[in-house]
Order: C-alpha cells, then sequence, then structure tokens
C-alpha cells in the first residue's frame, strides 16, 4: 500500500459540473496537506494548501480534510476546459517528508 | 516576482556520459528540492537541502551527487548516465524556519535526453 493513494483516472466531468478529487494517506500522524496542478510537459504548480480539518474554499476550489478517516479531497466548482489537467496530492508526514500521490487526471469536457 | 530557473532546459547526452542541472531558488527561500519525474509518473524525490545542508534524501543514485552553493544556488551532477535517466528533472524551492514547509515552488524543469 502506498503511503499517499489517488484513484489514476481520467476522471472525465463535463463543463459547468463540479470536480471531485480523493486522496487517502497511511500516516495518521500527517498534518499538511497540499493540492498540486500539473499541466502535460510542465512543472507541478500549488492550488490549495490544508492543515487542519474541515474546508477551505479559495474560489472555485475548496479542499476538505478529515484527518479521523485520513483522506483529503478537493472539489473545483464550475468546471472548465482549462482545470483539465494531473492533480497530485501531497502530504507531509510525521517525518517531514513531502509524500507524493500517483496523481488524477482530470479531463473536462466541453 | 521572481521564480525558480533552471538551467538548461534540455539536454541531450550519450549512455556513460556526465551531466550537470542548475537550479537558482526563489530569494531567501531556505530549502531547494530535487525531482525527477519519468513520463505517466509522480515526480519522485531526489534530494534537498535546507541552508545549504542536505537535509533529506529520496531515491538518489548512487550516481547521482547534488549541492547548495553559498549563494543558494543547487547543482545536479549525474555521472555515467543510462537510458532510465531520462526524464524531467524539476528543482523547487520553499521558505519555512525549518526547511519542513510542503508549500513548493517549482522551476520549469530540466528534460534530460540519455542516446
Amino acid at each position: 500500500q502506498k503511503e499517499v493513494e489517488q484513484n489514476s483516472g481520467p476522471l472525465s466531468v463535463p463543463e459547468g459540473a463540479i470536480a471531485s478529487l480523493n486522496c487517502t494517506y497511511s500516516d495518521r500522524g500527517s498534518q499538511s496537506f497540499f493540492w498540486y496542478r500539473q499541466y502535460s510537459g510542465k512543472s507541478p504548480e500549488l492550488i490549495m494548501s490544508i492543515y487542519s480539518n474541515g474546508d477551505k474554499e479559495d474560489g472555485r476550489f475548496t479542499a476538505q480534510l478529515n484527518k479521523a478517516s485520513q483522506y483529503v479531497s478537493l472539489l473545483i466548482r464550475d468546471s472548465q476546459p482549462s482545470d483539465s489537467a494531473t492533480y497530485l496530492c501531497a502530504v507531509m508526514n510525521s517525518n517531514y517528508q513531502l509524500i507524493w500521490g500517483a496523481g488524477t487526471k482530470l479531463i473536462i469536457k466541453p | 516576482a521572481a521564480g525558480v530557473i533552471q538551467s538548461p532546459r534540455h539536454l541531450i547526452k550519450e549512455k556513460r556520459e556526465t551531466a550537470t542541472l542548475k537550479c537558482y531558488p526563489i530569494p531567501r527561500h531556505d530549502t531547494v528540492y530535487w525531482y525527477q519525474q519519468g513520463p505517466g509518473q509522480d515526480p519522485q524525490f531526489l534530494i534537498s537541502f535546507y541552508e545549504k545542508m542536505q537535509s533529506d534524501k529520496g531515491s538518489i543514485p548512487d550516481r547521482f551527487s547534488a549541492q547548495q552553493f553559498s549563494d543558494y544556488h543547487s547543482e545536479l551532477n549525474m555521472s555515467s548516465l543510462e537510458l532510465g535517466d531520462s526524464a524531467l528533472y524539476f528543482c523547487a524551492s520553499s521558505l519555512g524556519k525549518t526547511g519542513r514547509t510542503g508549500e513548493l515552488f517549482f522551476g520549469e524543469g530540466s528534460r534530460l535526453t540519455v542516446l
């Protein structure tokens, strides 16, 4: 079992709908959680960080953290074709190592 | 705003040759990370430096070495190159009192092709 797991996708969502991306982690002592977006052939770009249980909203993006269930999710409202990318979940574990998920490929269909 | 600068952007080498990649972090960032990303794979952590000292080591082959200099720029040296070393190499920097932050800012990457 990988320390950080994501569905590889692709996840296909119609334009204007809500895209929901999920990530689970195994180290219960993890404290910091991050979502990065990566376009094909480009570098990862930080879009959300979340440190405490609950929801954190930033524009069309909402990160949700549930430490008891050890999952973190990213919701993208009003999905746009430009949101099509691979979304990487990264978790800072109890050893202060940043562990990356394999990424979920998101496709927004016009 | 200044970003992380990597050079060269593209590099073609023969097997068994040596390559050096350079990274200039965002000014005042105290931590530099090196990642390797193969096609369709997540970034694989190689090594990191906090305040010019190696802070963590990942899946970096013994053929590779890295250092961070007094001006905070970092270099990744790769020797005895193999076909499997062909990948995108990303440098990232971050700012944190202890260097333990997951908010990384990435450079555009250096694409290494080994023939």
